[in-house]
């Protein structure tokens, strides 16, 4: 059962435009949504973050935005550059009475941008 | 860099063999998470320590094993190795309750051959 689905394995964007990422879940425990960057050889760097009380989260050139009606979250990167060509992975957590915040990953989408 | 550092960076050992992956968290980070990506799949939730003591466990199969040392440094140790084991391992670690964010290792690429 994935809990945390990226239905678009990859993405390619030319450079300057927006790259639009986007995630889906299923269970509306999830109190906490991040997004991760990774790059080959490398392990997943944390990119930006939303809780699940706000609906939209800005850093930059990134921004997250969160529909917890539709459980669907999306990122987006404006202006895209050649630099931010990695693998992008959605995931989601949630405390609950677990006390533990584990994070479920989506499998990934592979973002290119173009020069 | 993340200051989450993984040793080895990688491990190629036959089927039927035993392998420890060590990991040391930020400092000050509390929190060590393993998860394992393997080839077809996204990161996957293995085991979580807390200052110590097991926390939370996830998908990982009994042949695996975990610690996490006074140190904070945590160890996974992987047992009677199969093909399928082939993967790679990573490590985070945060601060639970101050913040979600986990902050990753490079990772260790295990072969089982």
């Amino acid at each position: 059962d994935q809990q945390v689905k990226q239905n678009s394995p990859s993405l390619s964007v030319q450079e300057g435009r927006i790259s639009i990422l986007n995630c889906d879940y299923t269970n509306s425990m999830f109190d906490y949504f991040l997004w991760y960057k990774k790059y080959p050889a490398e392990g997943p760097t944390f990119l930006i973050s939303i809780s699940s009380i706000k609906d939209k989260n800005e850093d930059g050139r990134f921004t997250v935005f969160l529909n917890k009606s539709a459980k669907h979250l999306s990122l987006h990167i404006v202006p895209s550059q050649p630099g931010d060509s990695a693998v992008y992975f959605c995931a989601a957590s949630g405390f609950g009475s677990s006390n533990t915040g584990k994070l479920i990953f989506g499998q990934g989408t592979t973002l290119q941008v173009k020069p | 860099d993340s200051g989450v550092t993984q040793t080895p960076k990688h491990l190629i050992t036959a089927t039927g063999q035993r392998v420890t992956l060590r990991c040391s968290p930020r400092s000050g980070d509390l929190s060590v998470y393993w998860y394992q990506q393997s080839l077809d799949q996204g990161l996957q939730f293995l085991i979580q320590y807390y200052n110590g003591e097991e926390r939370a466990k996830g998908n990982i199969l009994e042949r695996f094993s975990a610690q996490q040392f006074p140190d904070l440094h945590s160890e996974l140790n992987l047992s009677s190795l199969e093909l399928g084991d082939s993967a790679l391992y990573f490590c985070a670690s945060s601060v639970p309750r101050d913040s979600y964010e986990q902050y990753f290792g490079p990772g260790t690429r295990l072969t089982v051959t």
